[in-house]
C-alpha cells in the first residue's frame, strides 16, 4: 500500500460549484497535513497547513482532517476558473521526509 | 521577492554532460529539501540538508547524483553524466525549521537529448 494515495482525476466541474479533494494514508505516525496548488509549469504553492485533526477554514478553502480514518480533504466552495490546477496532498510524521500524493488535476468551467 | 529562488529555469543537456542545478532558499530559511517531478507523477523527494549537512538523502540515487548546502552560496544539485531518464522538473523546498511548511521554487526543467 502506498504511504498516500490520491485520486488523480482529472476532475471537471462547473464555476461556482464546491469541489471535494481527497487523500488517504497509511502510517498513522503522520501529524502534519498540507494541500499544495501547482499551476502548469510552475512550483507549488502551500495553501493550508495543519497538524490536528478537524477542520481549518481559509477563504474559500476548508481543509479537514480525519485522523482516526487516515483520511483528509480539502474543499474549494464557489469555485473559480483560476481554481483550475493540480492539487497535491503533502504529510509528513515530524520527520523531515514529507510525502505526496500523485495530485488532483481540477479544471473549473466558466 | 523572498521565495524561493531556483536556477536555471531550463536546462539542456547532452547524454554524459553534467547538470548543475541552484536553489537559494527563502530568507531566514535554513532547511533545504530537493524534489523531482516526472510526467503524471507526483513529486519524489531527493535530499534533505541543512546549512553544510546532508540529513538525509534517502530518495537519492545512489550513482551520478550529489547535493551540497555550502555556508555561503546556494544548494547545488549535481548530475554526472546525465541520461535520458534524468529529464524531470527538479524542485527545491525550504522551511524555516523540520516542522516547518516547505515553500517551493519554481523548479528545473532538465531535458537531456
Amino acid at each position: 500500500q502506498k504511504e498516500v494515495e490520491q485520486d488523480p482525476g482529472p476532475l471537471s466541474v462547473p464555476e461556482g460549484a464546491i469541489v471535494s479533494l481527497n487523500c488517504t494514508y497509511s502510517n498513522s505516525a503522520f501529524q502534519y497535513f498540507m494541500w499544495y496548488r501547482q499551476y502548469s509549469r510552475k512550483g507549488p504553492e502551500l495553501l493550508m497547513y495543519t497538524y490536528s485533526s478537524g477542520n481549518k477554514e481559509d477563504g474559500r478553502f476548508t481543509a479537514q482532517v480525519d485522523k482516526s480514518s487516515k483520511y483528509i480533504s480539502l474543499f474549494i466552495r464557489d469555485s473559480q476558473p483560476s481554481d483550475s490546477a493540480t492539487y497535491l496532498c503533502g504529510i509528513f510524521g515530524g520527520s523531515e521526509k514529507l510525502v505526496f500524493g500523485k495530485g488532483t488535476k481540477l479544471t473549473v468551467n466558466p | 521577492n523572498a521565495g524561493v529562488m531556483q536556477n536555471p529555469r531550463h536546462l539542456v543537456r547532452r547524454r554524459g554532460q553534467e547538470a548543475r542545478l541552484r536553489c537559494s532558499p527563502m530568507k531566514g530559511h535554513s532547511h533545504v529539501y530537493w524534489y523531482r517531478q516526472l510526467p503524471e507523477e507526483g513529486l519524489k523527494f531527493m535530499v534533505y540538508l541543512q546549512k553544510e549537512n546532508i540529513i538525509d538523502e534517502s530518495g537519492m540515487p545512489k550513482e551520478r547524483f550529489s547535493a551540497e548546502f555550502p555556508k555561503e552560496g546556494p544548494s547545488i544539485l549535481r548530475i554526472q553524466q546525465v541520461v535520458r531518464g534524468d529529464s524531470a522538473a527538479y524542485f527545491c523546498a525550504s522551511s524555516r525549521t523540520e516542522n516547518q511548511p516547505q515553500h517551493f521554487g519554481d523548479g528545473t526543467r532538465l531535458s537531456i537529448l
